[in-house]
């Protein structure tokens, strides 16, 4: 696969509703991380993989937030019980074990709750 | 808690003019990256610097990287309207990126 690749590219979803949001990394990346980004600002961390365990979900904001990555490759995000706070675009990142470590971003998930 | 700020947030230059963008970050990092992002696009990888001093030039742009000084720099010369968009510099924090609320650069003839 040529990038990261996201799905939906737009969700919108009522307010209480439960949204997923998947994201495939670039084949053969270990680690898989999750951003949010709010209008206006810059994408703030929520979670990170390594293969199939997830290493850090210090910043998952609720537990309405749950990620997983089941075979160490195609990722999904839940939001359950959906609020207007989480109306944001959901960034998925994949990387590789090279000396420079870059993250190779996703077109991103835009979530608008209603 | 490793917290990044950029200076300016906003800038608008004229075409062919040089200037210099600030990342300041507040705890230790040995690496750090700076992206582009054009409105309502992802993320695009534009430097990488991995060590003190280090630097990258590619086109228009140059990016510094002081670890010392906890500052990373990215400098463009004789800007052209396609560099309009919005910079991000970000520091690794065990293997997060950390992100400060961008530069929004604007160029105009």
């Amino acid at each position: 696969g040529a990038g990261v690749s996201q799905s939906p590219r737009y969700k919108v979803a009522k307010r209480g509703q439960d949204v997923a949001l998947r994201c495939d990394p670039i084949s053969g990346h270990v680690s898989l991380f999750w951003y949010q980004q709010a209008l206006g600002q810059g994408p703030e961390f929520l979670t990170y993989f390594q293969n199939e365990a997830q290493l850090d979900k210090s910043g998952l904001p609720s537990d309405r937030f749950f990620a997983e990555r089941p075979e160490g490759s195609v990722s999904t995000l839940k939001i359950q019980r959906t609020q207007q706070e989480d109306s944001a675009v959901y960034l998925c990142a994949s990387s590789s074990w090279t000396d420079t470590y870059e993250q190779y971003f996703g077109p991103g998930t835009r979530l608008t709750v209603t | 808690e490793l917290k990044v700020e950029q200076n300016p947030l906003f800038l608008s230059m004229q075409e062919g003019k040089n200037y210099t963008i600030y990342c300041n970050y507040s705890t230790t990092s040995d690496r750090l990256y700076w992206y582009r992002q054009d409105p309502g696009k992802s993320l695009e990888s534009l430097f990488v610097l991995l060590s003190n001093g280090a630097v990258k030039q590619e086109g228009r742009l140059m990016a510094s990287l002081d670890t010392k000084a906890r500052l990373s720099t990215l400098h463009i010369t004789a800007a052209v309207h396609d560099l309009s968009a919005t910079y991000f510099c970000s520091p690794i924090n065990t293997d997060k990126l950390i992100f400060g609320t961008g530069t929004r650069l604007q160029v105009f003839p």
